[in-house]
């Protein structure tokens, strides 16, 4: 068990439609990091959180988006939801702000979108 | 543009069978070099952080070396449950601040 919980752990919509996945970091890590994992692409850097404030982007599509509160836990919003967002999508959290070191995942959330 | 690449794609050995994993990274200033292990609909584990080259790291069967432009993954005498793809990464902290991983080895040991 990394300590990162991820909920929830499947989620079927439509298309079209917006979810929201949720994210409690480890205990005492301030950065939070979302990646999505498909079968073609492998996975990908979307966005990092750093005691709640926004530190890097990555391949993050402007129909989806992300925000860390003050108890550290993150939401990830997908919203126009479209068939090629179905992916698992992953976050990890790490004690500092830099990515060189150690991150910590989830479990992940598997997003089938129909 | 800086990439990393896995090699092979896929893997099957015996068990007892030692063999290395290749992960051949292009990047302008490396700041650190990953191996994460994940099981099927989990999420990656960390395995090991390398951070220059001629660095080596070990736990259990797997040891972590790192070149200036590779990085092995040497298993020695698997087991069955060492079976999972092995995912490389690196960081080069040049802008956006999450890691760039490669496709992942997908590594079969049989009993």
């Amino acid at each position: 068990d990394s300590g990162v919980t991820q909920t929830p752990k499947h989620l079927i919509t439509a298309t079209g439609q917006r979810v929201t996945l949720r994210c409690s970091p480890r205990s005492g890590d301030l950065s939070v990091y979302w990646y999505q994992q498909s079968l073609d692409q492998g996975l990908q850097f979307l966005i990092q959180y750093y005691n709640g404030e926004e530190r890097a982007k990555g391949n993050i599509l402007e129909r989806f988006s992300a925000q860390q509160f003050p108890d550290l836990h993150s939401e990830l919003n997908l919203s126009s939801l479209e068939l090629g967002d179905s992916a698992l999508y992953f976050c990890a959290s790490s004690a500092d702000g830099t990515g060189g070191t150690e991150a910590f995942f989830g479990q992940g959330t598997r997003l089938t979108v129909v | 543009e800086d990439q990393v690449t896995q090699s092979p794609e896929a893997l099957r050995l015996q068990e007892g069978e030692s063999s290395s994993l290749n992960c051949s990274y292009t990047v302008s200033g490396l700041r650190g070099l990953f191996w994460y292990r994940q099981d099927p609909g989990k999420g990656p584990e960390f395995l090991f952080t390398l951070y220059s080259a001629g660095e080596e790291k070990e736990k259990e069967r797997l040891k972590a070396t790192l070149t200036k432009k590779e990085s092995f993954l040497h298993i020695t005498a698997p087991k069955p449950e060492d079976s999972a793809t092995y995912l490389c990464a690196f960081y080069s902290g040049g802008g956006a601040d999450g890691l760039t991983f490669g496709k992942g080895t997908h590594l079969i040991i049989q009993p």
